[in-house]
């Protein structure tokens, strides 16, 4: 059966530091990945989308790449600071539909002062 | 622009009632998602309309959920009869054929049934 899966349910960081987020996927080659934030309270929030053929994406500290033989993503935060600190998802279409997200259950990031 | 209109914020009924939850989504906007998510599951989609026509309801968990789109400018999702395993946080998403598959989150309505 198709599945998405997000490394561990929570990773704690220092503040300055890199944050390294996994999405790994099974049984299905998407066209395209999604990364969302959410945070207590509140509904996600989109950051970023990359597409099959692209190997990298940024967009300030933010950086995304997606490995279509190893079928995984990494997100990648730099010079993370406290207010990072949220649930981050990660999104495949795994349809076809181009529109049906299946979402990770998240990594709840924490960076500590 | 506002964002994703959801009301109520929460809600809290006694099992076997009947339950409303409303969405306005982003103006010009012609997709339209239903979410649930709890601790167990996570996030799952449970509809999504374009241009106001039900897509697919394949993770529409039972008969006893429903939803509809009357209009571009709101959706509602019923449950009835209500149970206690309904309880959970009920997303309403939208997005646009012309930007792109982002999906643009309302704030939720929290569902307690007692």
């Amino acid at each position: 059966s198709q599945k998405i899966e997000q490394n561990s349910e929570a990773l704690n960081i220092q503040e300055g530091k890199t944050a390294t987020l996994t999405c790994n996927y099974t049984n299905y080659s998407p066209a395209y990945l999604q990364w969302y934030r959410q945070d207590p309270g509140r509904g996600p929030v989109f950051l970023l989308l990359i597409r099959e053929n692209e190997k990298e994406k940024r967009k300030e500290r933010l950086k995304v790449t997606f490995d279509t033989t190893l079928k995984q993503s990494l997100f990648h935060i730099t010079a993370s600071q406290p207010a990072d600190s949220a649930t981050y998802l990660c999104a495949l279409d795994m349809s076809g539909s181009a529109r049906q997200l299946t979402f990770g259950s998240g990594t709840q990031l924490t960076v500590l002062p | 622009d506002a964002g994703v209109i959801q009301s109520p914020r929460h809600e809290v009924t006694e099992m076997g009632q009947e339950v409303t939850l409303r969405c306005k989504p982003i103006s010009g906007h012609d997709y339209l998602f239903w979410y649930r998510q709890t601790m167990m599951r996570g996030l799952e989609l449970l509809i999504y309309f374009n241009n106001n026509v039900p897509i697919d309801d394949s993770g529409m968990p039972e008969d006893r959920f429903s939803a509809k789109m009357p209009n571009a400018s709101f959706s509602t999702l019923k449950i009835q009869p209500s149970e206690p395993r309904d309880s959970a946080v009920y997303f309403c998403a939208s997005g646009t054929s012309v930007s792109g598959e982002t999906q643009y989150f309302g704030p939720g309505t929290r569902l307690l049934v007692l």
